[in-house]
């Protein structure tokens, strides 16, 4: 079982909070990431990170931003919570070198009312 | 074109049967590939990975490259309902500095009947 830990799993906020999701390794990979899927549909890389300072942003364009000030810990952060930011939130990790397996956490379900 | 493609299902097999699902990708710089399993509501889980052209087998499970024809597939033999999730081809490239990136499509979603 993967040492990959995301809270809360289930969030539900009013529009407009900020919001912090939680994301936390003990495998000590250098590589992170942040993924969102919608129910049914594809996983889609909104941020990633190759080591300590560093960010980079995915593939699809995100209001959210992350930080990387520890190797464990991979937060991505919300300023002002949207309806349109309903979905799941999954973080994932994996080693540098050989191509390697990316462990998941075990996501957040993000609902904005 | 997609870089990955699998026929989004659903693909219903009966119970014992072999499940077959197919991937075709479009990267022709992609040397590996992962086949990854996601219940409903779960996250993704790798079950294979395969780096060379031909077969690799673990278990109830076959994995299939061929280079050539940018083709990916896997096998699942006696297929149960437990084996019942989205399953996602992730070609991987190399995108340098030691590192590899990991493109996940829609997946196929399969449905064994029992």
């Amino acid at each position: 079982e993967a040492d990959i830990y995301q809270t809360p799993r289930y969030l539900v906020i009013g529009t407009g909070k900020k919001i912090t999701l939680e994301c936390s390794q003990t495998m000590g990979h250098d590589k992170m990431y942040w993924y969102q899927q919608d129910p049914g549909m594809e996983l889609h890389l909104i941020h990633y990170s190759y080591g300590v300072n560093s960010t980079e942003k995915g593939d699809l364009s995100s209001e959210s931003t992350v930080s990387r000030i520890r190797t464990e810990h991979f937060p991505l952060t919300l300023e002002s919570a949207r309806p349109s930011h309903t979905s799941q939130y999954l973080c994932a990790s994996s080693a540098t070198g050989s191509p390697t397996e990316a462990f998941f956490g075990q996501g957040t379900r993000l609902t904005v009312v | 074109q997609k870089e990955v493609e699998q026929n989004s299902g659903p693909l219903s097999v009966p119970e014992g049967a072999i499940a077959s699902l197919n991937c075709t990708y479009s990267d022709r710089v992609s040397q590996s590939f992962f086949w990854y399993r996601q219940y409903s509501g779960k996250s993704p889980e790798l079950i294979m990975s395969i780096y060379s052209n031909g077969d690799k087998e673990d278990g109830r499970f076959t994995a299939q490259l061929n280079k050539a024809s940018q083709y990916v597939s896997l096998l699942i033999r006696d297929s149960q309902p437990s084996d019942s999730a989205t399953y996602l081809c992730v070609p991987v490239r190399y995108s340098g500095a030691g590192s590899y990136q990991l493109t996940f499509g829609k997946g196929t979603k399969l449905s064994v009947i029992p």
